[in-house]
This record gives structure tokens, sequence and C-alpha cells, in this order.
């Protein structure tokens, strides 16, 4: 079993449509939990991090972490095209062994 | 705030030769991570600097990469000699305060070993 598993698409949407991108994990002691968006021939860069279990919301963007069942969750709401990236799960505990999903590709349409 | 800058962009390389990527990370940032991103996947950490000391390096090929952090500030990855499965993304994070997980990465350096 992977350490971080996740749906590598790709996922297209038409635009205005509310995306839900997923990551699973295998273990119990990752803390922090971050979703990167990466453009194409660009470096990732952080859209949410959680601590441990729970809701963030910021502007159209929800992240949601469920330690119980191991379980990520970023949704995005109203997509843009400009929305259209990879989106990579990540994880750690105190600074160390982050560990990145494979990333989902997700192209909303106009 | 300048972003991490990392360089070269490219490189085209044959087998069995060697390369060197340079990062500057952010001012201040006290650590600094190598990663490896091969197509399609997510990134591969290589090597965890704090300050000039390593914290992690337990996934480096030490037999062919190497990497260095001198002063504590610029970092060097080199690869000696390449193989074709060493081509990848080559991405430089720093971050200043550990655990939270904000990494700021560069832009990376692409290698294609022929």
């Amino acid at each position: 079993q992977k350490e971080v598993e996740q749906d590598p698409g790709p996922l297209s949407v038409p635009e205005g449509a509310i995306v839900s991108l997923n990551c699973t994990y295998s273990n119990s002691a990752f803390q922090y939990f971050m979703w990167y968006r990466q453009y194409s021939r660009k470096g990732p860069e952080l859209l949410m991090y959680t601590y441990s279990s729970g809701n963030k919301e910021d502007g159209r963007f929800t992240a949601q972490v469920d330690k119980s069942s191991k379980y990520i969750s970023l949704f995005i709401r109203d997509s843009q095209p400009s929305d259209s990236a990879t989106y990579l799960c990540a994880m750690t505990f105190y600074g160390q062994n982050f560990v990145f999903g494979p990333g989902t590709r997700l192209s909303v349409l106009p | 705030e300048a972003g991490v800058a990392q360089s070269p962009r490219y490189k085209i390389i044959e087998k069995r030769q060697s390369v060197a990527f340079w990062c500057n990370p952010i001012s201040g940032h006290a650590t600094l991570y190598w990663y490896q991103q091969i197509l399609g996947q997510g990134p591969k950490l290589l090597i965890q600097f704090q300050n000039n000391g390593v914290v992690d390096d337990s996934q480096l090929p030490k037999d062919r990469f190497s990497a260095e952090r001198l002063k504590g500030v610029d970092s060097t990855l080199k690869i000696q000699p390449a193989k074709l499965e060493d081509s990848a993304v080559y991405l430089c994070a720093s971050s200043s305060v550990r655990g939270t997980g904000e990494l700021f990465f560069g832009e990376g350096s692409r290698l294609t070993v022929l």
C-alpha cells in the first residue's frame, strides 16, 4: 500500500462546477495536511493547510481532514478555467517526512 | 520578498555525464529541501537541510547524488554519473517554521538525460 494515494485524473469539469479532490493515507502519525496547486512547468504553491482533523475555508476553497478515516478532501466552488492545474495533497508530522500524493490533474472548461 | 531561486531551468545531458543544480532559498529560511519530481508523480524528498546540517537524506541515492549547503544559505545538488531514470524536475523548497507545512518552492530545474 502506498503511503499517500490520490486519483491521478485527469478530471474535466465545466466552469462553475463544484470540484472535489481527495487523498487517502496510511500513516496515522501525520498531523499537518496540505494542498498544493502546480501549474504546468511551475513549482507547487501552497493553497491550504490544516492541522489535525476539521475543516478550513479560504474563499472558494475548503479543505477537510478526517483522521479517523485517513481521508482528506479539497473542494473548489465556482471553478474557473484558471483553476486548471495539478493538485497535490501533502502531509507531514512536525516538519519532518513531508509526503506528497501523485497529484490530480484538473481541467476546468470554459 | 524574493522567492526561491533555482538554476539552470533546463539541462540536457547524456548518460554518465555530470550535472549540478543551484538553489537560493527565501532569505531567513533555515530549512531547505531538494525534491525529485518525475513526470506524472508527486515530488519525492531527496534531502532536507536545517541550516547547514542534514536532517534527512534517507532517499538520496548516495552513490551518484550529493548535496551541500555551505554557510546555511545556498545549496547545490549534484548528479554524477547521470542515468536515464534521473530525467525529472528537481525542485528546491524552503521553509521558516517547522511543522506547519508551508514549503515555498522554486520553479524547478528540468533535467533530460539522453
